[in-house]
């Protein structure tokens, strides 16, 4: 059965830091581009970043450009975000998601984890 | 950027009732188009991909058309499982969301 389970989301003050971890497990991990998503409280969906099958290409929506860096480990199916710079309005669940054809660079998300919190506050 | 907008926002409706939501994009999009279902507390699940092409496992009762800038989703008879928030997502360039479309008991 394929599977994302997100880990490492918790309460921040602004300005911290945050590692996000998304653990694969079903499917050739390697051979997929993947995703961050995430969905403030009450409010709609939101993307945030992608990564390319090597890990060598790497997109970012404007609001998190120079503060988040997304990585991959391929060896070890593990996707991450490194959040730095965190600010009140990134409060929100973080999912990672995978892109449903295999490398195309944008892509639909046909696989979801079941989110983490992230909480940015005083 | 491409802005995706979705309407309407909230819809009210009835089981057996046929549903029709809207989603228009800034700029064109080709087939590039996306339907997910989210339901409260859980993650968006994927419909419809390439504006008409139905998600394996889906049910048959909901369909996708639309190329360019404007597409629609359609429930052709509403069951109760379907009360949901339906987005739709560009990716074209990056993923644009919609902003959702809940639809809710009348």
């Amino acid at each position: 059965e394929m599977q994302l389970l997100e880990s490492g989301g918790g309460l921040v003050q602004p300005g911290g830091s945050l590692r996000l971890s998304c653990a694969a497990s079903g499917f050739t991990f390697k051979t997929y581009t993947m995703n961050w998503v995430r969905q403030a409280p009450g409010k709609g969906l939101e993307w945030v970043s992608a990564i390319g099958t090597s890990g060598s290409t790497t997109y970012y929506v404007d609001s998190v450009k120079g503060r988040f860096t997304i990585s991959r480990d391929n060896s070890k199916s593990m996707l991450y975000l490194e959040m730095s710079g965190l600010r009140v309005e990134d409060t929100a669940v973080f999912y990672c998601a995978k892109g449903a054809v295999g490398s195309y660079v944008y892509d639909a998300f046909d696989l979801w984890g079941q989110g983490t919190m992230v909480t940015v506050s005083s | 950027d491409i802005r995706m907008t979705q309407s309407p926002s909230t819809l009210s409706a009835s089981v057996g009732d046929r549903v029709t939501i809207t989603c228009r994009a800034s700029q064109t999009v080709s087939r590039w188009l996306a339907w997910y279902q989210q339901k409260p507390g859980k993650a968006p699940k994927l419909l419809i991909y390439k504006a008409s092409t139905l998600e394996s496992g889906v049910p048959s009762r909901f369909s996708g058309s639309g190329s360019g800038t404007e597409f629609t989703l359609t429930i052709s008879s509403l069951q109760p499982d379907d009360f949901a928030t339906y987005y739709c997502q560009q990716y074209n360039s990056y993923g644009t969301f919609g902003q959702g479309t809940k639809v809710e008991v009348k």
